[in-house]
């Protein structure tokens, strides 16, 4: 069965530092792994995805993941926070017999001014 | 990309009633779905809304709590019935691609009072 770790239920920055939010995934093949973001009273917008392609994908607002099937982990990445990316986060694999999403617990991310 | 509406986007329910709420797809998506967001925590796929046939539910949730309608390709329906104060959530209608990417809609955030 799939599955999605994320390893920190928050994670704290300085504006202009860089972020790192880490996602385990345990699954039987291939998968295909995405990253959601939702802000505060707003609906979920898919950040970037991974399908098999290049193992770096570069999403929206900056925001890049790297598929390591080694450590089987797809961790989130921006070079530089800016405020208005404080959020929650979500690590997502996708069951791809029926197009189910499993979601991870979620990485609520703080940036400090 | 698909642009989800839904509605209402918030309502307060007096608990043994029921709410229904709408979600609506401004293209063509292969699948629906509908997710549960209880307060504090990830989202929970409820059922996938076949159309015109009855919806497929996850463990845990079942028809008679709540009924899902997709009568066409873009519009499907939930009800939550007999409502009580565990039934105080986010409830989230999302539409999926052939691509296996999910877009959500905005939410309806429902109390149980």
């Amino acid at each position: 069965a799939q599955s999605v770790t994320q390893l920190d239920s928050h994670v704290s920055v300085s504006e202009g530092t860089p972020v790192l939010l880490r996602c385990n995934y345990s699954s039987s093949y291939s998968p295909s792994l995405f990253w959601y973001v939702q802000h505060p009273n707003k609906g979920l917008q898919l950040l970037l995805k991974y399908t098999s392609a290049a193992t770096l994908v570069k999403g929206i607002n900056g925001f890049e993941a790297e598929f390591k099937k080694s450590e089987t982990s797809f961790h989130l990445t921006k070079p530089s926070a800016h405020m208005s990316d404080a959020a929650e986060y979500f690590c997502v694999v996708s069951d791809g017999s029926r197009y189910k999403l499993i979601f991870g617990s979620g990485t609520r991310l703080l940036v400090r001014p | 990309s698909a642009v989800i509406s839904q509605k209402p986007s918030r309502d307060i329910c007096q608990r043994g009633t029921s709410l229904t709420i709408q979600c609506q797809v401004d293209s063509q998506v292969t699948m629906m779905f509908w997710y549960r967001q209880q307060p504090g925590q990830s989202l929970t796929l409820i059922a996938t809304a076949n159309q015109g046939s009855e919806a497929t539910y996850e463990s845990g949730f079942v028809i008679d709590k709540f009924p899902i309608s997709r009568p066409n390709l873009t519009f499907s329906t939930l009800t939550v019935s007999n409502l009580s104060p565990e039934d105080s959530s986010i409830y989230l209608c999302s539409g999926g691609t052939s691509q296996e990417t999910q877009y959500f809609g905005p939410g309806t955030r429902l109390l149980v009072l």
